[in-house]
């Protein structure tokens, strides 16, 4: 079945640390986007990507690298810099062009830090 | 102030009722979004709507563009329907970013 998968699911990092948070489509889509998910607000974009390496800041990319050597994938590394990483991440897919039509999520991941 | 402002923040409901959620923006846009998010976190895309009204089993969305306005109705609540339901839109300048409101907690009580 086509979809996304997003891994893992929950996270425990300590201060200081790097994590790198997974994303990977099989879905054949041009666009692939990574949101911050915090209680009581909208989804904020982080960073996402149009097409294979390249990919553009959002709003709060601060703190956050990307990559998009493949098409399937664009991983999110959390890096020390992010100041409160702590927060439900989502990974979301979809086609150029169709008015972000046919836009797809994954199940997210949830990050912690002690 | 948001660019997309849902209400209510949370509406509690008994089975069977009919369940309306709001939605209003302040831009121009080209799509509109409804999507449920359950507690495991996942999301779902409900609709997409340009204009008009789609439906799909219990749920019927609508816009109406001029007012920038949608509203997203559930006929015959059921408890399997109690989720968060968030509305995202398309600006019609620049690239396919979307904008999302903050969500409706619906809560569906036997």
């Amino acid at each position: 079945d086509g979809g996304i998968t997003q891994s893992p699911k929950y996270l425990f990092r300590k201060e200081g640390q790097n994590v790198t948070l997974s994303c990977e489509q099989n879905l054949n889509h041009d666009a692939m986007y990574w949101y911050r998910q915090d209680p009581g607000q909208g989804l904020r974009l982080i960073y996402y990507s149009q097409i294979v390496n390249d990919f553009q800041k959002g709003d709060i990319a601060e703190g956050y690298s990307v990559s998009r050597e493949k098409k399937e994938s664009f991983p999110l590394t959390v890096t020390s810099a992010q100041k409160n990483p702590t927060a439900f991440y989502l990974c979301a897919s979809s086609m150029l062009g169709s008015g972000a039509n046919v836009l797809t999520f994954g199940a997210g991941s949830r990050l912690t830090v002690l | 102030k948001n660019e997309v402002e849902q209400s209510p923040q949370n509406l509690t409901a008994q089975e069977g009722e009919f369940i309306t959620i709001n939605c209003s923006y302040s831009v121009g846009i080209s799509a509109l979004h409804w999507l449920q998010q359950h507690p495991g976190g996942g999301i779902v895309s409900l609709f997409m709507l340009s204009s008009g009204k789609k439906k799909h089993g219990r749920l019927i969305a609508t816009i109406n563009i001029q007012e920038k306005h949608s509203s997203l109705h559930i006929t015959a609540s059921h408890p399997r329907d109690s989720a968060v339901y968030i509305c995202a839109v398309l600006p019609n300048f620049g690239n396919e970013k979307l904008t999302f409101g903050t969500g409706t907690r619906l809560t569906i009580i036997p």
